[in-house]
Order: structure tokens, then C-alpha cells, then sequence
């Protein structure tokens, strides 16, 4: 099947910092990807919607000015976590389509986000 | 909001086929139903998708009803490999997920 790379897989940062994690769909155009945030045993929260070329549509209650989404690309979208505090600390997980409708998603694996 | 429900946790014997349902009583027609896996730490895995035939693939096969208001994802020969969080989830595009059932195949 299709790939969706994340990068990085984890990653430790201080309190106050950004962090930037980039999704990208390795053998096909994604018009569109999400981003969710799991935490301990937990399921997947839906974040936002990342659409090439325009602004992200975030979920309720999801803050876009601290959740940065970028979509530059048809195969690359960045999530920037703003100034980061302990309680971002999360599973980030991306995931892409082709672009038709009711095709399967493709997910990364995931990122793993510590705030120190 | 998730619009599915799941049992949140079954046991299935090594070897024998796991049957986990689903209910989406509230699917609207032009929504597919999906089905995905996710073991721990990890990125959901993509099983089976259909909209109202049954499917099968390589992995699974995937029963929807004939009002198609619930739906059942069978793994024929189930492994050690199979334990995961199994998440059946209706949409046409965004995936939104619910709590899933935790599937334990047990030796």
C-alpha cells in the first residue's frame, strides 16, 4: 500500500519551545491530510484538516494559533506545536489520502512528542 | 463525533476466526465503512473498506447488513500478531475515531 512517512518518530523538546513535525506521502499526491493527537490509552482525536494550497480547518477546540499547519506541497504538510508546555506532550499522527473520496487513509507512524 | 459502536474489548483463540462488530446506526448513504488496526505505539493500519457489498481481501473479510446499520470485520485465521485496537469508523473522507475494541488472541 501507500506510504506516509513521518518525521521525526519522537522527539524531547523544552517547555516554551516549537517543535515542527512533518507528514509526507512518499508515492502519491495528497490534496489533503489530517492530523490527530492520542494520548495514553486514548483513541485518535481528530486535529485538523490540512489542504494543499489553502488554510487548515481545525476541530473544535483545537487552538489554531498554537497548532501550526502548513500544506505547502502535495506531498508534504508540517504540524508546528508553538510554544510547547508539558501538557502537548501526545502520540501526533498524520495521516493522507489521494484525493478521491472513500479511498482508504494512509497513516504515519507517528510522532512522539515529550515537553519537558 | 465518532458514530460507531464497538464492544471495548474481546478474546479470540489462536487459529480461530475473530468476528468483532460494529454498529453505525446513524450512516448516511453516502458513507463508506472503514475498518483499521492499531498496535501499540504505532500508525493505524488500513484493513478493509466497503460501502454496502461485502468485501474481502488479503486480511479480512468485512460483512455489512443489508440496511447497513452495523457490520462485522472477520479475521479468518487469527495470530499473535492480530492483538490490536480495532476501529471501525464511518465517513466519506475525515475519519473520526471512536474507542475501538481491543482484540486479544490468546495462545
Amino acid at each position: 500500500g501507500a506510504v506516509v512517512s513521518q518525521h521525526p518518530s519522537w522527539v524531547i523538546c523544552k517547555s516554551g519551545t516549537s517543535v515542527k513535525i512533518e507528514c509526507r506521502s512518499l508515492d502519491f499526491q495528497a490534496t489533503t491530510m489530517f492530523w490527530y493527537r492520542q494520548f495514553p490509552k486514548q483513541s485518535l482525536m481528530l486535529m485538523a484538516t490540512s489542504n494543499e494550497g489553502s488554510k487548515a480547518t481545525y476541530e473544535q477546540g483545537v487552538e489554531k494559533d498554537k497548532f501550526l499547519i502548513n500544506h505547502a506541497s502535495l506531498t508534504l504538510s508540517t504540524l508546528t506545536v508553538t510554544s510547547a508546555h508539558p501538557e502537548d506532550s501526545s502520540f501526533y499522527i498524520c495521516s493522507a489520502t489521494p484525493g478521491q473520496l472513500n479511498t482508504e487513509a494512509f497513516f504515519g507512524q507517528g510522532t512522539r512528542l515529550t515537553v519537558v | 463525533d465518532a458514530k460507531t459502536t464497538q464492544p471495548p474489548s474481546m478474546d479470540c483463540a489462536e487459529g480461530r476466526a475473530a468476528n468483532l462488530p460494529c454498529n453505525h446506526s446513524t450512516i448516511s448513504g453516502n458513507e463508506y465503512v472503514y475498518w483499521y488496526r492499531q498496535i501499540h505505539s504505532q500508525g493505524p493500519q488500513y484493513i478493509i473498506h466497503g460501502l454496502k457489498n461485502n468485501e474481502t481481501n488479503e486480511m479480512a473479510s468485512l460483512i455489512i447488513t443489508e440496511d447497513r446499520k452495523s457490520s462485522t470485520l472477520i479475521l479468518p485465521h487469527a495470530t499473535l500478531r492480530d492483538t490490536a485496537v480495532y476501529y471501525c469508523i464511518v465517513g466519506a473522507q475525515k475519519l473520526v475515531f471512536g474507542q475501538g475494541t481491543r482484540l486479544t488472541i490468546n495462545p
